[in-house]
């Protein structure tokens, strides 16, 4: 049993470069999201889907853009990385979105961007 | 915005037990979370409460407080592998989770 799978483990990135981190679970989840980790914050909400097909903005959208073709599937693009964006990324899934649905997280991707 | 408060840093003697406290403000209440979280490791869930009291979850148990916007997760028999951080969740009025910054506990031999 996968649940959820994250790549690259870790990525070194010069700024001003593209790159996209992917996140896939296997457990026909209907929602998925994108946080950050930073030492002191927590875990802040980058973007949110509620279903595929369905995107939406979490707390700390800007520089990030995503995407959700279909269930499984929920890339996190940075269209011009710049330092700020060094950080720990984790994809979490949970069913559904009522209170009681709990968030599944996947194994993290650790970005550094120079 | 939520505001979410937990202790930065709490150390236990192993077999101890250690309480850590949450206090919230956020829009609404749909439930609050408990995820513990190992070092470079993705956080795992723990326990959930939506409504007043005590929750008991094997040496873990939960406790919540709506009316005073207040939980506190607890851990008795303390073990080395419970040094981590445990992390506090509130889901608001839109269903989505905001986190405390977490609570690093260190339990010592």
């Amino acid at each position: 049993i996968a649940g959820i799978t994250q790549a690259p483990t870790s990525q070194i990135l010069a700024a001003g470069r593209r790159m996209t981190l992917r996140c896939t679970q296997d457990m026909r989840h209907n929602a998925m999201y994108w946080y950050r980790q930073d030492l002191g914050l927590g875990l802040r909400l980058i973007h949110y889907s509620n279903t595929a097909g369905t995107t939406g903005k979490g707390e700390v959208p800007d520089g990030y853009s995503v995407s959700r073709a279909n269930t499984d599937d929920f890339p996190l693009t940075l269209a011009s990385a710049v330092p700020s964006q060094t950080s720990v990324y984790f994809c979490a899934s949970s069913s559904g979105t009522s209170g009681s649905d709990t968030q599944y997280f996947g194994p993290g991707t650790r970005l550094t961007v120079l | 915005g939520q505001n979410i408060d937990q202790p930065t840093e709490m150390t236990a003697t192993e077999g101890a037990i250690v309480q850590i406290n949450c206090t919230y403000q956020t829009s609404g209440f749909n439930g609050l979370f408990w995820y513990q979280q190992h070092a470079g490791e993705a956080p795992t869930f723990l326990s959930y409460n939506v409504l007043d009291g005590l929750e008991e979850k094997g040496r873990f148990s939960s406790f919540l407080s709506r009316s005073k916007g207040y939980s506190y997760l607890l851990l008795k028999e303390l073990q080395m592998k419970d040094s981590a951080s445990y992390l506090c969740a509130v889901k608001s009025n839109d269903y989505k989770l905001s986190f405390g910054a977490g609570t690093t506990v260190t339990v010592r031999a």
